[in-house]
């Protein structure tokens, strides 16, 4: 039973254009959210994070939005850039726990010129 | 420091055969974690460590898997009588005490059992 979903494998999208990753969760109990991009034969890479008492967390061309009602949160980046072409990973951090992070099966973005 | 290393890159083994991996985190962070990777599929968590002790294990982690991070520092991942389904990629990664900031990934060690 997966506890986060990522329900589109791929997404395209044109250069300069915005990108929207979307995640579902089930879990209420989860404290944290993070998104990481992961390039071919590397590991991931953490972008950005979001406590679950906050909406809305931006870090230049990346914000994560959280809609907890919803169990549900988007990671929009803008303007979209061809480097930008990866596999993104939304994770979250059940609470009490420090260690496990439960990760989707990504999204694969690809940014085209 | 270049940040969270891996060795190997690339393991190939036949099955019923060990196999260890190395990992060597970021030196300020004191949590260090391993997770597993297959085509298709997100990291799953395998086993974390503060400082030198495990404080959380996976069912994913069978007996025939063992780690360890003797002195704090460096980490192993023994899998003992290997079979064809632990052939994944084997991340490391460490990171500090706040979360804000997630964890800092290794390159990972693919593992092929044949």
């Amino acid at each position: 039973d997966q506890q986060v979903k990522q329900n589109s494998p791929s997404l395209s999208v044109q250069e300069g254009r915005i990108s929207i990753l979307n995640c579902d969760y089930t879990n209420s109990m989860f404290d944290y959210f993070l998104w990481y991009k992961k390039y071919p034969a590397e590991g991931p890479t953490f972008l950005i994070s979001i406590s679950s008492i906050k909406d809305k967390n931006e870090d230049g061309r990346f914000t994560v939005f959280l809609n907890k009602s919803a169990k549900h949160l988007s990671l929009h980046i803008v303007p979209s850039q061809p480097g930008d072409s990866a596999v993104y990973f939304c994770a979250a951090s059940p609470g009490g726990s420090q260690g496990n992070l439960i990760f989707g099966k990504g999204t694969k973005l690809s940014v085209k010129p | 420091d270049t940040g969270v290393s891996q060795d190997p890159r690339h393991k190939i083994t036949k099955r019923g055969q060990n196999v260890t991996f190395r990992c060597d985190p970021i030196s300020e962070h004191n949590r260090l974690y391993w997770y597993r990777q297959t085509l298709g599929q997100g990291p799953e968590f395998l086993t974390y460590f503060q400082n030198e002790a495990q404080l959380e294990k996976s069912r994913l982690l069978s007996d025939r898997f063992s780690a360890e991070r003797p002195k704090g520092s460096f980490s192993t991942l023994e899998i003992q009588r290997t079979e064809q389904g632990d052939s994944a990629m084997y991340l490391c990664a460490s990171s500090s005490e706040s979360i804000n900031y997630g964890y800092t990934f290794g390159s990972g060690t693919r593992l092929t059992v044949v």
